[in-house]
């Protein structure tokens, strides 16, 4: 199964400041990856998929790149609303996998 | 706008078997792709299995294919999670998910059911 890797764990930034995700395969997804957010006690929130394709009402603020095993989700300047846990998840192969997830906290 | 309304928490025995519903508004199943995904306490999300429509096939993790069970009742608009032999690593939020316009981007949700499994 395709095994998707989240780096930092935790982000501790500002509002303001400019969030980067990034989210690793460890074989090529092509361009099907998806990001969530999920705040606590809340189901995921649909934010990009295929890698940069913003979800429907989705901030332009938030944006992904990358393809292949890497892949980066940018939040730019950050709103309080935005701190929250982001997941990546792959698309291309049966089973579907998330990644372990990255925490952008308050600094 | 898709809806998806789950049955309330449960609490189970280790051994016994749990049965989730996920309600949707209008007759989704037979088009979108339904999935279900748990999260253990303080945990990351796990892909458990779905539905695709279009070829007629369910998908399961290999870590829970010999317990697991997804099912649909298409006349209620209704899909089910049926998950057997629960032991105490169970215990999680279970949501379903459907992917009105791409396979596998799931963006409506389920507001979650939380199964404990305790002795």
């Amino acid at each position: 199964e395709i095994v998707l890797t989240q780096s930092p764990a935790t982000l501790s930034l500002s509002p303001g400041e400019t969030a980067t995700l990034s989210c690793r395969a460890n074989q090529s997804v092509s361009s099907s990856l998806v990001w969530y957010q999920q705040k606590l006690g809340q189901a995921p929130r649909l934010l990009i998929f295929d890698a940069s394709n913003r979800a429907t009402g989705i901030p332009a603020r938030f944006s992904g790149s990358g393809s292949g095993t890497d892949f980066t989700l940018t939040i730019s300047s950050l709103e309080p609303e935005d701190f929250a846990v982001y997941y990546c998840q792959q698309r291309t192969h049966w089973p579907l996998t998330f990644g372990g997830g990255t925490k952008v906290e308050f600094k | 706008q898709v809806q998806l309304v789950q049955s309330g928490p449960e609490v189970k025995k280790p051994g016994s078997s749990v049965k989730v519903s996920c309600k949707a508004s209008g007759g989704i199943f037979s088009r979108f792709s339904i999935t279900w995904v748990r999260q253990a306490p303080g945990q990351g999300l796990e892909w458990m299995g779905g539905t695709l429509p279009r070829v007629e096939a369910v998908k399961y993790t290999l870590k829970l294919r010999d317990r697991v069970t997804v099912s649909i009742d298409k006349s209620t608009n209704t899909a089910y999670l049926d998950l057997d032999s629960l032991t105490s690593d169970d215990t999680a939020v279970y949501y379903c998910a459907t992917a009105e316009h791409l396979d596998g981007v799931f963006d409506h949700w389920g507001q979650g059911t939380l199964v404990t499994v305790a002795s």
